[in-house]
């Protein structure tokens, strides 16, 4: 079973702060990794796509890989209260796709 | 561009009643086709997935099927309604760029199914 484990939150961060956002994966086979905004009652946003270990920035997100450790994180520079939302975590194996449960940020202004 | 779309956006259907869900994809040739259900406050859950044409393959064994009469067109059924089927489904589409496995994900807007 391939598994991609976040913490489900909510993770409540003041607005203009960094959102840190973490997600594991148990399959080392996995072969690219992305992030998902999703937005009550919407279906799934593609935020971030990273293939290769280190840091791929767009803007005011930062994905970091590292697969030694099966670890995925995504931080949100200058949070702002529309970047409220649940973020989900997904891994590509071999053409599927496998999501995590998703960790709920709350950006207060 | 790519777009994909869903149909119908919301149902509700008594328990027992048959199912038919339709995702098209435009802008785009020989996707990969998904199909996920989300249940209220969870994560997605792969229902089925199909790389062409009548080649359909089922994550989760239940009383749901799909089918792919055509290159872009995804569709998901079912013979009788249970009340668990009850759930967000989303169709979603991918593109593998060239030889290699760097395949990002697309999501349609969703159907939000409720079984009475």
């Amino acid at each position: 079973q391939k598994e991609v484990e976040q913490n489900s939150g909510p993770l409540s961060v003041p607005e203009g702060a960094i959102a840190s956002l973490n997600c594991t994966y148990s399959d080392r086979g996995s072969q690219s990794f992305f992030w998902y905004r999703q937005y009550s009652g919407k279906s799934p946003e593609l935020i971030m796509s990273i293939y290769s270990n280190g840091d791929k920035e767009d803007g005011r997100f930062t994905a970091q890989l590292n697969k030694a450790s099966q670890y995925v994180s995504l931080l949100i520079r200058d949070s702002q209260p529309s970047d409220s939302a649940t973020y989900l975590c997904a891994v590509n194996s071999f053409n599927k796709f496998y999501f995590g449960s998703g960790t709920k940020l709350n950006v207060k202004p | 561009s790519q777009t994909i779309h869903q149909w119908p956006a919301t149902l509700v259907q008594p328990v027992g009643s048959p199912l038919s869900l339709e995702c098209t994809v435009e802008g785009t040739s020989n996707p990969n086709l998904y199909w996920y259900r989300q249940a209220a406050g969870r994560g997605l859950q792969l229902l089925f997935y199909s790389v062409g044409i009548g080649q359909i393959s089922s994550e989760v064994p239940q009383n749901l099927s799909a089918s792919r009469p055509q290159d872009r067109q995804f569709i998901l059924s079912s013979k009788k309604l249970l009340l668990s089927d009850s759930g967000f489904y989303l169709c979603a589409w991918s593109v593998l760029r060239g030889a290699s496995p760097y395949n990002e994900q697309f999501f349609g807007p969703g159907t939000r199914l409720t079984v009475l």
